[in-house]
């Protein structure tokens, strides 16, 4: 089965703090590719990162960062120095040769001035 | 930068009701999706649609919803006769690939649809 577990349904933190938000994904594909999208409160989804299954370097891109552990099946996603407008639903995905993309539930971060 | 586009941005309308959500893929896209979002829940996938045909749907997509891209910019999706829980926010995606690998499926900003 294909799964995609958030478990953090809710996180606030303090503005400037660094965020961890957690992915661990259920496929039974080698080949598949992982993602993660932001919706933000006017409820857009704003693609972050796409990244393949043969691929686990970890990227970072500005405040942004993304540790990929197949060994684990995790996809975390890291805002450092964290700002106001980080406040939104992050959604983690899977696609794995179907049509379609599998969301996890989303975690909403609250970050506070 | 190019982006797809959704039209109307809410839509209300009464329970049994027809309706139909359009959106304009990005243009040099291939692959085309429509996913819903009841309110405070996750993204669902519901049909893809390449070449003019329904690719794969999943068990929410009944006989109540079709697909057609009537020309060569819109993509629609209609709902024969609508019901509460179809109350949702609807996204429209495309991508240019997906045979090769999951391309990115870019969203558009979402018809919210209100049966009362």
């Amino acid at each position: 089965a294909q799964k995609v577990t958030q478990a953090q349904t809710e996180i606030s933190v303090v503005e400037k703090e660094d965020v961890t938000l957690d992915c661990v994904y259920e496929t039974r594909d080698t080949t598949y590719y992982l993602f993660w999208y932001k919706q933000p409160p006017s409820g857009e989804l704003v693609f972050l990162i796409r990244r393949n299954s043969f691929d686990e370097q970890n990227e970072i891109s500005g405040r942004y960062s993304w540790n990929f552990q197949k060994s684990t099946s995790s996809f975390n996603f890291t805002i450092t120095a964290s700002q106001v407008v980080d406040s939104a639903v992050y959604f983690c995905a899977l696609w794995n040769r179907d049509d379609k993309i599998i969301f996890g539930k989303g975690t909403r971060l609250h970050i506070l001035p | 930068e190019p982006e797809v586009t959704q039209t109307p941005s809410h839509q209300v309308t009464q329970m049994g009701q027809e309706v139909i959500l359009r959106c304009v893929p990005i243009s040099n896209h291939l692959y085309f999706y429509w996913y819903r979002q009841i309110l405070g829940q996750k993204v669902e996938f519901l049909v893809s649609f390449y070449n003019n045909e329904i690719s794969e749907k999943s068990e929410i997509f009944d006989d109540q919803f079709s697909v057609e891209r009537p020309d060569g910019s819109n993509f629609t999706l209609k709902i024969r006769s609508t019901k509460l829980e179809d109350s949702a926010m609807y996204f429209c995606a495309s991508s240019q690939h997906l045979r090769e690998g999951a391309d990115t499926q870019y969203f558009g900003p979402g018809t919210r649809l209100t049966v009362l």
